[in-house]
């Protein structure tokens, strides 16, 4: 199985800051990696998919960027509904993988 | 907008077989990649595996031997069948759509917490 790591775990910051969280992959995914939002007690929420292609709807101070193995998502200008758990999730090789996750949380 | 919900059982015994359905509305059954995803209590996510709009499925090898997936286009519905389940099966199962093999999830269900206890 693909091994996904994000860092940080936690990640404290103030509205209107920018942040950036990153995801690697244990071997080469291509741009074959998503990014998904989720809050307490519902369903993710797709944010990017082929590592730097925003879903329609989202908000354009999300981006994400990288290939191979190495992927950043930053989000600009933080708002108070981006405080939430972020993923990352490979779909180059089967099975499916997720990172373990970036909590991030208002300082 | 395309919908999707879970259904189903929210307790289950240990050693018996876990069954959900998740029903699709607001757009074709046909043509995707239907999958379903848990998530333990304050854990990350897991994929367990996908049924396909040709019947095909793809499980995730951790459970491979344990479930089972099919499609009911009649019902616009999938389902899930994990058999022989322990306390390690507590999950928030969710229910998700991908256009194709090299398309991450676009449409995901609210999620049904199943809970594995006697």
């Amino acid at each position: 199985d693909i091994q996904m790591t994000q860092s940080p775990s936690t990640l404290s910051a103030s509205v209107g800051d920018r942040v950036t969280i990153t995801c690697r992959a244990s071997q080469s995914i291509s741009i074959w990696l998503a990014w998904c939002q989720q809050k307490p007690g519902k369903g993710p929420k797709p944010l990017i998919y082929k590592a730097s292609s925003l879903e329609s709807g989202v908000p354009s101070r999300f981006s994400g960027r990288g290939s191979g193995t190495e992927f950043t998502l930053t989000i600009n200008s933080l708002q108070p509904d981006d405080f939430a758990t972020y993923y990352c999730q490979q779909y180059d090789t089967y099975p499916i993988t997720f990172g373990q996750g970036t909590r991030l949380e208002i300082k | 907008q395309v919908q999707l919900q879970e259904s189903g059982p929210g307790l289950v015994k240990p050693s018996e077989t876990l069954s959900l359905t998740c029903t699709v509305s607001g757009g074709p059954i046909s043509s995707y990649y239907w999958n379903w995803i848990r998530q333990p209590p304050g854990k990350g996510l897991e994929w367990i595996g996908y049924v396909d709009y040709t019947g095909s499925t793809n499980y995730n090898p951790s459970l491979k031997s344990r479930v089972t997936m099919s499609l009911d286009t009649s019902k616009s519905q999938f389902s899930l069948n994990l058999i022989s389940v322990t306390a390690a099966d507590t999950a928030v199962y969710y229910c998700a759509r991908r256009v194709s093999s090299h398309w991450p999830f676009d449409y995901w269900g609210q999620g049904t917490l199943v809970t594995v206890s006697s």
